[in-house]
């Protein structure tokens, strides 16, 4: 079974440019989230997709950030305009439904913002 | 509010030692725990998945108990070995099954 894939794996930029992180969940499962993971902390949901519906995006700092989930599958973050402040890992799981499944994660994108 | 944390930040433990590490949660209302590995420059991968209803699991050298009341876990690691070396992580749902994570502890096996 593939995993979930991320893409860049890396990422710089300089602040007040605009970046986009792309993922595509394991095949079949309906929820999927991204997750911020600041160096040295654990992981913080941003988003949480059940299909294409967004379920939770109480902590996304929405002036900046977006996200989609358009056909249900893959999905699309983007920061515009990046802050300092959002060097980080982004992380995408998937899990099969939302309740109390496991969650699976990408290995992540590595942003840093000069 | 839903706050994790784990103690020790870090640990660092000769080969073949037993090891626990912990973690505490403030809200006991939670449908599962789930405890992870993440190794440098990864994504996570999950060790065991403890529902509410369970007291433990166990994967081979590793077990996880679950004190939903207490607010407490700990993830005991048997005869640890320098590839156990990584960043352990535990995270709680509740709400709409969002995960709240630990800031993990960081463990070296040295060999």
């Amino acid at each position: 079974e593939a995993g979930v894939a991320q893409s860049p794996r890396y990422k710089i930029i300089e602040k007040r440019q605009s970046v986009a992180f792309w993922c595509n969940p394991i095949s079949g499962h309906a929820t999927l989230y991204w997750y911020q993971q600041i160096l040295g902390q654990g992981p913080k949901l941003l988003i949480q997709f059940q299909n294409n519906g967004v379920v939770d995006d109480s902590q996304l700092p929405k002036d900046r950030f977006s996200a989609e989930r358009l056909k249900g599958v893959d999905s699309t973050l983007k920061i515009q305009p990046a802050k300092l402040e959002d060097s980080a890992v982004y992380l995408c799981a998937s899990s099969l439904q939302a309740s109390a499944q496991p969650q699976h994660f990408g290995d992540g994108t590595r942003l840093s913002i000069l | 509010k839903q706050e994790v944390t784990q103690i020790p930040a870090a640990l660092s433990v000769p080969e073949g030692e037993n090891l626990v590490l912990n973690c505490s949660f403030t809200d006991s209302a939670i449908y599962n725990l789930q405890w992870f590995r993440q190794d440098p420059g990864k994504g996570l991968t999950s060790l065991l998945l403890i529902q509410s209803s369970q007291r433990e699991q166990t994967s081979g050298r590793l077990n996880a108990s679950l004190d939903k009341s207490s607010g407490r876990s700990t993830l005991y690691i048997a005869a640890s070995q320098p590839g156990d070396s990584a960043t352990y992580l535990c995270a709680v749902t509740s709400g709409t099954y969002k995960y709240i994570f630990g800031t993990g502890t960081r463990l070296k096996v040295l060999a």
